[in-house]
């Protein structure tokens, strides 16, 4: 298992909340992303955050946000939710030097959403 | 756009048979990586093997080799000797050497039989 870890493990929200998940990067890894997994497909590149700054953005809304802090742990927040947002959200942790592509990602083992 | 193709949803190999995973991709870049990784199922994901494009040799890892095709786009995994623990989905992935954006295929589940 990699040092990457994700709270909660499962969360159910109702259409229009928000929601808050968390990513705890593996020791000395400056950088983290985040990913949506629907069922049955692929990550899609939400986000990254290099050093508490946003680096780099995949094609999602600007009411899908995010946090990195100081100790390079990370949240992803999202508003106004919809059922499409059902999903696996992955967060992957890596080593970046000068905000470049990084080493490889370190995946945790991912917080399923399900909104009603 | 970058996007990954994978063109088998499911695959299957008898337990010490050799399997391969297709993968193709589309860009206009020169400079770029590639990476195989695995999903066990309820598992986190993890890396299989990446591959630099400015390098002609094939990555190995152990049981696990890649063909790379940089004008065919085309990036397959043979895994060789397959084992019982590498049933799961495998995910062939894309990034840029100019950005952070990971694009990912839609996975081919393998199922390894005894």
């Amino acid at each position: 298992e990699t040092g990457v870890t994700q709270s909660p493990t499962h969360l159910i929200k109702t259409r229009g909340q928000q929601v808050t998940l968390r990513c705890s990067s593996q020791s000395g890894h400056n950088t983290v992303s985040w990913y949506q997994q629907a069922l049955g497909q692929g990550p899609q590149f939400i986000f990254q955050y290099y050093r508490e700054e946003e680096n780099g953005r995949g094609n999602f809304p600007p009411r899908f946000s995010g946090l990195q802090f100081p100790n390079y742990s990370s949240e992803l927040n999202v508003n106004a939710l919809e059922l499409d947002d059902s999903a696996l959200y992955l967060c992957a942790s890596s080593l970046a030097l000068a905000g470049g592509p990084g080493h490889e990602q370190y995946f945790g083992p991912g917080t399923r959403l399900t909104v009603t | 756009a970058q996007t990954v193709t994978q063109s088998q949803p499911e695959m299957s190999v008898q337990e010490a048979e050799t399997v391969t995973l297709s993968c193709t991709y589309d860009t206009s870049e020169s400079d770029y990586y590639l990476f195989w990784y695995k999903q066990p199922p309820s598992r986190q994901m993890i890396l299989v093997i990446r591959q630099e494009a400015y390098k002609q040799q094939n990555a190995t890892e152990n049981r696990f080799s890649v063909n790379f095709q940089k004008a065919a786009k085309s990036f397959s995994l043979k895994i060789s000797d397959s084992q019982l623990g590498d049933a799961a989905m495998y995910f062939c992935a894309y990034r840029s050497a100019s950005n952070n954006d990971m694009r990912f295929g839609a996975g081919t589940r393998l199922t390894v039989k005894p």
